[in-house]
């Protein structure tokens, strides 16, 4: 199994969709998680640390359920401008494992 | 600030021949790591740095030097190049104490 495992997409959907994406991970005593964004031939960029009560930053929402070891990201009213991959990213043993990613798509 | 840098963005290699990936960053971050991404794979750490004179293995070590003679700069030594290195590989810095990973632009190399 691997450590980090993401849906790889892609997610097609119309601007102003809500959308949902999980993650699943392996290792039980991981504490820290988060979401990374990468936008075509770029580099990740950190979108937001998720936490344990779950985390909202505008459109976009984290949650973390340590029972069933997954965490979700939650887009409302998506943009084109949100079209990307989602990295979901574990801490395991003080370092990174990343996922291979989601793609989403937004179109008009 | 420039952040986190990386030359070259391109190269091209011969199997066999040797070459150093440059990685620079400003902010006085601690600790230092280089990715490896591919498709299907996510990233994959190769070798990583918690502070000058420190460097220890990641995931995928293997045909990769590393050192950290300054703070500032972590470059990455591929010994003899084979075409299971192309990829796009990523330097990396994060501040002690976070986890928040500020990325390089990439650099893309081919091995044929």
């Amino acid at each position: 199994r691997k450590e980090v495992e993401q849906d790889p997409g892609p997610f097609n959907v119309p601007e102003g969709a809500t959308v949902a994406f999980n993650c699943t991970y392996s290792n039980s005593a991981s504490q820290s998680f988060f979401w990374y964004r990468q936008d075509c031939r770029k580099e990740p960029k950190l979108l937001m640390s998720v936490y344990s009560s779950g985390n909202e930053d505008g459109r976009f929402t984290a949650q973390l359920n340590r029972a069933s070891q997954y965490i979700s990201l939650l887009i409302r009213d998506s943009k084109l401008s949100d079209s990307a991959t989602y990295l979901c990213v574990v801490e395991n043993t003080d370092k990174l494992i990343f996922g291979t990613g989601t793609r989403l798509q937004v179109f008009p | 600030n420039a952040g986190v840098t990386q030359t070259p963005k391109f190269q091209v290699l011969k199997t066999g021949q040797s070459m150093t990936l440059q990685c620079a960053q400003d902010m006085n971050h601690e600790y230092m790591s280089w990715y490896r991404q591919d498709p299907g794979m996510g990233l994959r750490l190769i070798h990583y740095s918690v502070g000058a004179g420190i460097t220890d293995q990641g995931e995928v070590p293997n045909g990769y030097n590393v050192s950290r003679s300054t703070t500032e700069d972590f470059p990455l030594r591929l010994l003899s190049a084979a075409p299971s290195q192309t990829s796009v590989y990523f330097c990396a810095s994060t501040q002690a104490g976070s986890y928040e990973q500020y990325f390089g632009p990439g650099t893309r190399l081919t091995v044929t």
